[in-house]
Formats: structure tokens, C-alpha cells, sequence
């Protein structure tokens, strides 16, 4: 199971951390990738970090302010962005990838709102 | 740069059958790019339904599954339900990216 952490209102130039805690497997075997959907629209994958070693690994368009982390120690990975603009808001998902695969991607969190806005 | 691309919507009756697609902008889809496919309904998370080609993902009835016909990815319904009114994903894995197709609206009427 996959928990992440509630809606989060910011101003544009401002950072967000979203979390995403896991629960019922051993966190550092399985990856962990962050997806975007923002609203009205599709599903972006925004990359993907190894657990075990920590190495963030991002889509195009998701380098820069886009930061993938974790804190093994508590189970749960983190999404920040910095320099937030307006066309952030979205909702943000953790989803764990159970094999080598990176398309295959179950469970999935609930998806934490971030809306940017002056 | 390269799209995966998905019929932006589709009907079905209650209890037809329905084939969605999943092509790519440019070459064909085959098994090496271990097709996936979720179904989204407003305000919930995806959930997977098929991955690798055609391989079921737990709980998900039998009236889903999944191909490759001729040059693309197809997740085909049986029997289709109210509740198969949903946004469905196509993706692709390309090695080092994954891309997700701009999603099927499935209307049952």
C-alpha cells in the first residue's frame, strides 16, 4: 500500500515535498516512479528512483526542479518541486514498479493535489 | 519525438464488445515494448489491468485482456459494463523512458 501525504496550496516561486509511504513489502526491493496528471489531462511519467541505491532517473521535461529522495528508514519516497509555476497544479501519484518493468506499475498512491496559485 | 497514440474516446453497448488501440507516432508496437494498460475513473488512482502484452493483473476479470493486433497494442472488453466507463491507458516501455498513450474516454450507452 502506498500513502501519500494531502493537498498542498503554494504560491508560484514557492517548493512543495509530497510523500509517499509504503507499507506490506520491503521498500528497498522495489522501485519507486512519480507520475503527473494535471487536471483535465493525461497521465506524464515523471521518472523513476532506484530504492536501493537512491539514483533518481527523470522523464524529459521533469529535469531541474523536479527532485526525487528517499528516507528508507521510514519506508517513504518524496517528490519536491522548486520554483513552482501556475502549470504545476496537478495531481502528483507515487506508484510502485513490482518487476524490472517500468511500465507495470501497481499499486499506485492516491495522488496528492498541488495547486499553484497567486 | 515519438507518440503513443490512443483513440481520444469510444462507445460500446452494455454487454458489447470493444477493442482500444495503442499505436505508436512512428514504427509498430510489439511485444518488446511490454505493453500496460490502466483504467482510471474520475478522481481515483489508476489501476492496472493488463501488463506485458497480455498478462492480467490480479483481480481483474477475464472479460479483459489483451493483444497485439497487426501493428499495435489492443486491450479488448467482453461483455462491457456500466462500470467499464472509464479513462484507459496505453504504455509503453522504450528502455530507458516510459510513455503513456493520451488515453481512450470508454462510454457504456
Amino acid at each position: 500500500q502506498l500513502v501519500q501525504s494531502g493537498s498542498e496550496l503554494k504560491k508560484p516561486g514557492a517548493s512543495v515535498k509530497v510523500s509517499c509511504k509504503a507499507s506490506g513489502y520491503t521498500f528497498t526491493r522495489h522501485a519507486m516512479t512519480w507520475v503527473r496528471q494535471a487536471p483535465g489531462q493525461g497521465l506524464e511519467w515523471m521518472g523513476w528512483i532506484n530504492t536501493n541505491t537512491g539514483n533518481p532517473t527523470y522523464a524529459q521535461g521533469f529535469t531541474g526542479r523536479f527532485v526525487f529522495s528517499l528516507d528508507t528508514s521510514v519506508s517513504t519516497a518524496y517528490l519536491q518541486i522548486n520554483t513552482l509555476e501556475v502549470e504545476d497544479t496537478a495531481v502528483y501519484y507515487c506508484a510502485r514498479v513490482p518487476e524490472a518493468l517500468l511500465s507495470w506499475l501497481d499499486p499506485w498512491g492516491q495522488g496528492t493535489l498541488v495547486t499553484v496559485s497567486s | 519525438q515519438t507518440v503513443v497514440t490512443q483513440e481520444p474516446s469510444f462507445s460500446v453497448s452494455p454487454g458489447g464488445t470493444v477493442t482500444l488501440t495503442c499505436g505508436l507516432s512512428s514504427g509498430s508496437v510489439s511485444t518488446h515494448y511490454y505493453p500496460t494498460w490502466y483504467q482510471q475513473t474520475p478522481g481515483q488512482a489508476p489501476r492496472t489491468l493488463i501488463y506485458s502484452t497480455n498478462t492480467r493483473s490480479s483481480g481483474v476479470p477475464d472479460r479483459f485482456s489483451g493483444s497485439i493486433l497487426g501493428n499495435k497494442a489492443a486491450l479488448t472488453i467482453t461483455g462491457a459494463q456500466s462500470d467499464d466507463e472509464s479513462d484507459y491507458y496505453c504504455v509503453l516501455y522504450m528502455g530507458r523512458d516510459v510513455l503513456f498513450g493520451g488515453g481512450t474516454k470508454l462510454t457504456v450507452l
